[in-house]
């Protein structure tokens, strides 16, 4: 089993539909989350951190479950300009960066 | 600030050539990796520094090696370039205090062996 797994998509969805994007991980030590947006071709950029309780940034929100070792990200009334792949990255014990494989998202007129 | 720099953004190399991809950043960063992404692989960690003067390996560390003689540079260097080692190579920095600080990338090196 990988540890960081993330559904590879493509997710093809209608401008201002709303689109939920899961990834699990593994280890159960795990003790931060992200997700990482990365347009083709570009690096990596910080979407937002995952924290316990939940949190929303506009119209993002994630949220984790310790408990069934999963986070989520969740994209409101989806924009054109959101269209890239989605990165599920945990870090886990000594400070190790997982990333998953990342969920290819497309928005369409 | 400029954050993490990374040169050359393309390159291509013949089998058992040497190379060093460049890394600098100027946000005075402890941690800097490196990191190669492939298609269905996700990214993958080769080495890290957590400063000055320490490294370490990664998940996938053959075939390169790293220094870091100051906190800015991070060079990784090919010895001997295979076609498996054909990637796009991301350099990273973040601070070390604070482990819940996310990585900073570079744009990136697209890296082809023939």
């Amino acid at each position: 089993r990988k540890e960081v797994e993330q559904d590879p998509g493509p997710f093809n969805v209608p401008e201002g539909a709303t689109v939920a994007f899961n990834c699990t991980y593994s280890n159960s030590a795990s003790q931060s989350f992200f997700w990482y947006r990365q347009d083709c071709r570009k690096e990596p950029k910080l979407l937002m951190s995952v924290y316990s309780s939940g949190n929303e940034d506009g119209r993002f929100t994630a949220q984790l479950n310790r408990a069934s070792q999963y986070i989520s990200l969740l994209i409101r009334d989806s924009k054109l300009s959101d269209s890239a792949t989605y990165l599920c990255v945990v870090r886990g014990g000594g400070n190790k960066l997982t990333f998953g494989t990342g969920t290819q998202l497309k928005v369409e007129l | 600030n400029a954050g993490v720099t990374q040169t050359p953004k393309f390159q291509v190399l013949k089998t058992g050539q040497s190379m060093t991809l460049q890394c600098a950043q100027d946000m005075n960063h402890e941690y800097m990796s490196w990191y190669r992404q492939d298609p269905g692989m996700g990214l993958r960690l080769i080495h890290y520094s957590v400063g000055a003067g320490i490294t370490d390996q990664g998940e996938v560390p053959n075939g390169y090696n790293v220094s870091r003689s100051t906190t800015e540079d991070f060079p990784l260097r090919l010895l001997s370039a295979a076609p498996s080692q054909t990637s796009v190579y991301f350099c990273a920095s973040r601070e070390w205090a604070s482990l819940a600080q996310p990585q900073h990338f570079g744009d990136g090196t697209r890296l082809s062996i023939l």
